[in-house]
């Protein structure tokens, strides 16, 4: 059925490579946001996409991080020379219709070796 | 900053045995408190969203609710099936961005029948 989807479910790198994850949002839904969940860590905020204004990059941990949407649709977030630490879920979300209610993905689970 | 804590970290309950999940929170102004239930491997599903210190919302064996100062949920009879871990996230109308939610560590439920 409809729903907030991402891909890869999971994603094994080693230390050192990029990754690229890509959130499929549902259609009509304007703000997009990006968490992280790391083991036994609450969500973490990472980057929030509204419209066509610029997006708010203030929970990026570092310059390592990155994400785009394009045409108001999919968002890929892209991790460069990834970390250990850098293994957590990532998760999107898309506000709904209610005032800041958030519709989750299942999210990707990213292990860096 | 804001501040979102919830208690207990973890709780167990006999199948019928009621209880209650507490999440204090401090934001400059709040504009929405939520709540969400996440089950093992997937991402949080969302459950309240409370607007005001006296509202109280219900589903099913579970009714939230507000003070200015921390929410409750209250889940009666709780059969296995509720098991999961209860989020909560506080929205700062001060803060810098619109939609971004601070969440607790949530609490993990576990029913036992």
């Amino acid at each position: 059925g409809a729903g907030v989807s991402q891909s890869p479910s999971n994603k094994v790198t080693e230390k050192g490579k990029d990754v690229e994850l890509r959130c499929d949002p549902i259609s009509g839904h304007t703000a997009l946001y990006w968490y992280r969940q790391s083991l036994g860590q609450g969500l973490e905020f990472l980057i929030y996409f509204q419209g066509n204004s610029a997006p708010d990059k203030s929970g990026l941990p570092s310059d390592r991080f990155s994400a785009e949407r394009t045409g108001g649709s999919v968002s890929t977030l892209t991790i460069q020379r990834t970390q250990q630490e850098d293994s957590a879920v990532y998760l999107c979300a898309e506000e709904g219709q209610g005032w800041n209610e958030q519709f989750f993905g299942p999210g990707t689970r990213l292990t860096v070796l | 900053e804001d501040q979102v804590t919830q208690s207990p970290e973890a709780l167990r309950l006999q199948e019928g045995e009621s209880s209650s999940l507490n999440c204090s929170y401090t934001v400059s102004g709040l504009r929405g408190l939520f709540w969400y239930r996440q089950d093992p491997g997937k991402g949080p599903e969302f459950l309240f969203t409370l607007y005001s210190a006296g509202e109280e919302k219900e589903k099913e064996r579970l009714k939230a609710t507000l003070t200015k100062k921390e929410s409750f949920l209250h889940i009666t009879a709780p059969k296995p099936e509720d098991s999961a871990t209860y989020l909560c996230a506080p929205g700062d109308a001060g803060g810098t961005s619109y939609g971004k939610l601070t969440f607790g560590q949530g609490t993990i439920l576990t029913v036992h029948p």
